[in-house]
Order: structure tokens, then C-alpha cells, then sequence
């Protein structure tokens, strides 16, 4: 069962235009929702997180935007550039606990 | 540099094979994880430890997979008996206390032939 799903799977962004990347999570214990970015080769890098108690947190061109009701957050990456090109992946974790559950990713690409 | 460190960045072995990974996490780091992602998927929980505890263990840890963590610094994970379904990125993170900051290495890409 795949608790963390993730849209779309690819997204292609002309340079300066925003991109929006979705998430939605099914279990209620979830409190903590990092947000991964992955060049090839390399391990998942933290970009941002955020947790259920605000809606929204933004740091320099990147924005998690949190909708507890509906158990959904979206990373909204403004601006984006072609240096911002990578697979991101949405992760959340329990209360306390240590076991990241990620969604399947999404693939960006931006042009110049 | 005061990341994680895996070694090796990359191993093809033939099936039927034993190959062992060993990471290396920031050292004030007490937790250490495991990790597999095969192409085009996020990474998927396999073990983790607590100092020298292996704590928590995934179903995707079958029993060729072991895991050590000796003394609470680095730890080896140890495939036995390749199979080409192992073919993936394995990949070690450690963090101080709960979950909540995690720092990823880059990872061992193991390709089964």
C-alpha cells in the first residue's frame, strides 16, 4: 500500500515559470513532510519540510504549501531554473518515529 | 567533509555472489539507516539503528540481507547469495535523535549480472 502518492511523475517548466509538484498521505499519524531533491548519482538531498501545525513555510524559491483536511502538500518551486532540473520526492514520517515513507518522485525538467 | 560516506560508489557482481557496503555517517550522528531505491521509485525503508542496536528491520529484509553497526559507528551491509533482484541503489543516512533531519550518502549502486 503506497501510503505517500506523488504527481505528476514528470513535469517539463520553461526557465522562470513556477512548478508545482503534489502530495497526499493517508495515515493521520504523519508529522513531519521533507521535501527530497536528487540529482543522478547521488543520494536524496533535504530541500524543505515542514509539519502539520502550519500551512505553509518558504524558504528563498522554494514554498511547501500544507492542507491538513485534506491530507495534501505541494512543493511550489518559483522561478524555477535550469540548474533546478532533478527528481524531487515528498517524504513524511511519523511522530517520533525513523522510518521516512517516500512518495514515487517526479522528474523535472527545466528549459532554458 | 562531515557528510556520509558509502563505499563503494559502485559494485557489479555476479549472481550468487556476497557483496558488503559500509557507511560511514556524520560522526555525532547516534541513528543510522538503510535504504534501497531501484529506478524510477523513492528510496524504501530497509533497517535502522540506534547506536549499536538494530532496531527496526523492513519485510524487504530477507534473511540474505545482515546489517551491522559495530561500536555505533559505521555499518556494513552484507548481501548474500546476489540475486538479480538486488540489482538497486543502496543508500545510508544518519540523523541525531528522531527521523527529522536525515542526511543521505550518495549511495552504493549495486548491479547484479
Amino acid at each position: 500500500q503506497q501510503q505517500v502518492k506523488q504527481s505528476p511523475q514528470s513535469l517539463i517548466v520553461q526557465k522562470g515559470g513556477i512548478s508545482i509538484i503534489n502530495c497526499a498521505y493517508e495515515n493521520t499519524a504523519f508529522d513531519y513532510f521533507p521535501w527530497y531533491q536528487q540529482f543522478p548519482g547521488k543520494g536524496p538531498a533535504l530541500l524543505i519540510a515542514i509539519r502539520p501545525d502550519v500551512s505553509e513555510k518558504k524558504e528563498g524559491r522554494f514554498t511547501i504549501s500544507f492542507n491538513k483536511s485534506a491530507k495534501q502538500f505541494s512543493l511550489h518551486i518559483m522561478d524555477s531554473q535550469p540548474g533546478d532540473s532533478a527528481t524531487y520526492f515528498c517524504a513524511a514520517l511519523r511522530n517520533a518515529g525513523n522510518m521516512l515513507t517516500f512518495g514515487g518522485g517526479t522528474r523535472l525538467m527545466v528549459k532554458p | 567533509d562531515t557528510g556520509v560516506s558509502q563505499d563503494p560508489r559502485h559494485k557489479i557482481t555476479k549472481r550468487g555472489q556476497n557483496v558488503t557496503f559500509r557507511c560511514d555517517p556524520i560522526s555525532e550522528h547516534n541513528r543510522l539507516y538503510w535504504y534501497r531505491q531501484t529506478l524510477g521509485q523513492g528510496p524504501e525503508f530497509l533497517t535502522y539503528f540506534q547506536n549499536e542496536a538494530q532496531l527496526e528491520k523492513s519485510r524487504l529484509l530477507s534473511d540474505r540481507f545482515s546489517a551491522e553497526r559495530p561500536k555505533g559507528s559505521f555499518s556494513t551491509l552484507e548481501i548474500q547469495r546476489t540475486e538479480q533482484g538486488d540489482s538497486a541503489m543502496y543508500l545510508c543516512a544518519s540523523s541525531q535523535g528522531a527521523g527529522y533531519g536525515y542526511t543521505f550518502g550518495s549511495g552504493t549502486r549495486l548491479t547484479v549480472v
